[in-house]
């Protein structure tokens, strides 16, 4: 069981837009930044969104994060085939003192 | 060009000791943390710990704490993780990754993966 509640799975049509959510608590989103991953099939996580919803250098800006209280959201526009990847959620938890992910999230692009 | 190279696929028995590695270059190895994830099968990441390897200054996620040991040898750029007696709940894909700032949750380059399969 994580820490972190992502649903298990999200659809979308190409084109279309989609979010996945991330629920946490004060311990962990509610006080701390999130970052957010993609890991496409058979391959290593890849950093796409950090500092809640800043993107590093090459991510394209149909990603997007954003943070309201204990929960946090991924944001994809313009869905390509090539977004189908499970996506997750990680911040620091101060309580735990470790990093915390959620349990991950499969987008599949219809 | 950033890059993290993790040591090859293992089989192993329980009971086998083990240790893995993950080699840095086209950075300062030094100064910055790595970061030891794990994933099994059909499960999210877990962060197992980190180490810094300009001073080798070592925190361990509770969840794993005396049950691996991560090392490092700064005049080789290269961070290890290791078993001293595996079980076969210790398969799974392990992730070395760079991470800048410890108490966050970036990790900015990642390594390929070890595969550690644990059969008897």
């Amino acid at each position: 069981q994580s820490v972190l509640t992502q649903p298990p799975s999200v659809s979308a049509a190409p084109g279309q837009k989609v979010t996945i959510s991330c629920s946490g608590s004060s311990s962990n989103i509610g006080n701390n930044y999130v970052s957010w991953y993609q890991q496409l099939p058979g391959t290593a996580p890849e950093l796409l969104i950090y500092d809640n919803n800043k993107r590093p250098s090459g991510i394209p800006d149909r990603f997007s994060g954003s943070k309201s209280g204990t929960s946090a959201t991924l944001g994809i526009t313009g869905l390509q085939t090539g977004d189908e990847a499970d996506y997750y959620c990680g911040t620091w938890d101060s309580s735990l003192s470790a990093v915390v992910f959620g349990g991950g999230t499969k987008l599949t692009v219809l | 060009e950033v890059q993290l190279v993790q040591s090859g696929a293992e089989v192993n028995t329980p009971g086998e000791s083990l240790k893995i590695s993950c080699k840095g270059s086209g950075y300062s190895f030094t100064n910055y943390w790595i970061a030891w994830v794990r994933h099994m099968p059909g499960k999210g990441l877990e962060w197992m710990g980190i180490i810094y390897p300009g001073d080798s200054d070592t925190r361990y996620s509770p969840s794993f704490q005396g049950h691996v040991t991560i090392s490092a040898d700064k005049s080789i750029s290269t961070a290890y993780l290791q078993w001293y007696s595996l079980k076969a709940s210790d398969s799974a894909m392990y992730y070395c990754a760079r991470h800048e700032v410890a108490g966050t949750s970036i990790f900015d380059y990642w390594g390929q993966g070890t595969l550690v399969t644990v059969s008897s």
